[in-house]
């Protein structure tokens, strides 16, 4: 069982960037693909991007030019930066572990997901 | 990008029931690629089903998906009073981007 850990400001202030961090237990980073999925009542589920533990990554279009996400392998943690925040990026934000081989692609764990609000 | 419908929105059903659900997309999705989740209130998603018809780690046979092409069905064979809950496909594709279904809410009757 992995217990994944979000953590960061439940509040943001608009056009301020979102910063949240993921703890990954055990020293287990190496081999997957490190995640942010958000969930909003509008939107439902939305895949933000991922970073493999090597470096790579991958967004999705629609908020690729606001989105970071890193991983260090050092602390065996991952975080995730979104620029530029308006309302509409209010959600709750999961961070989860990604699996992507020729058999599947799919989120096996996840964060207990943390509220982030945008307001002034 | 590949846009995943499901319905019904709600599925109103018994215990003991079987329900039925469905996930179509918009553009072929590669069985591989296609999974289901269940969310209940204040959790997060839960892996069920992966490569459109395999049980992920402890979960129960009752749960069974098929399909393949764009359109694919999870299915419970007899409802348990904690399956009542929002099952969400997901799936993996072109530009290696992933995307969700709206989901599928399966309350009691």
């Amino acid at each position: 069982q992995v217990q994944l850990q979000e953590s960061g400001p439940g509040l943001v202030k608009p056009s301020e960037t979102l910063s949240l961090t993921c703890t990954v237990p055990g020293g287990s980073i190496r081999g997957y693909y490190w995640s942010w999925i958000r969930q909003t009542p509008g939107k439902g589920l939305e895949w933000i991007g991922y970073n493999f533990y090597s470096g790579s990554s991958n967004y999705n279009p629609s908020l690729k030019s606001r989105v970071t996400i890193s991983v260090d392998t050092s602390t065996n943690q991952f975080s995730l930066r979104l620029n530029s925040v308006t309302a509409a990026d209010t959600a709750v934000y999961y961070c989860a572990r990604a699996i992507i081989n020729y058999t599947k692609a799919v989120f096996d764990y996840w964060g207990q997901g943390t509220l982030v609000t945008v307001s002034s | 990008e590949i846009v995943l419908t499901q319905s019904p929105g709600t599925l109103s059903l018994s215990p003991g029931e079987r329900a039925t659900l469905s996930c179509r997309a918009s553009q072929s999705v590669s069985s591989s690629y296609l999974a289901w989740y269940q969310q209940k209130p204040g959790q997060a998603p839960r892996l069920l089903i992966y490569g459109a018809s395999s049980r992920a780690t402890g979960i129960p046979d009752r749960f069974s998906g098929s399909g393949s092409g764009t359109d694919f069905t999870l299915t419970i064979s007899r409802l348990e009073p904690e399956d009542f809950a929002v099952y969400f496909c997901q799936q993996y594709g072109s530009s290696a981007i992933f995307t969700f279904g709206p989901g599928t809410k399966v309350d009691i009757k």
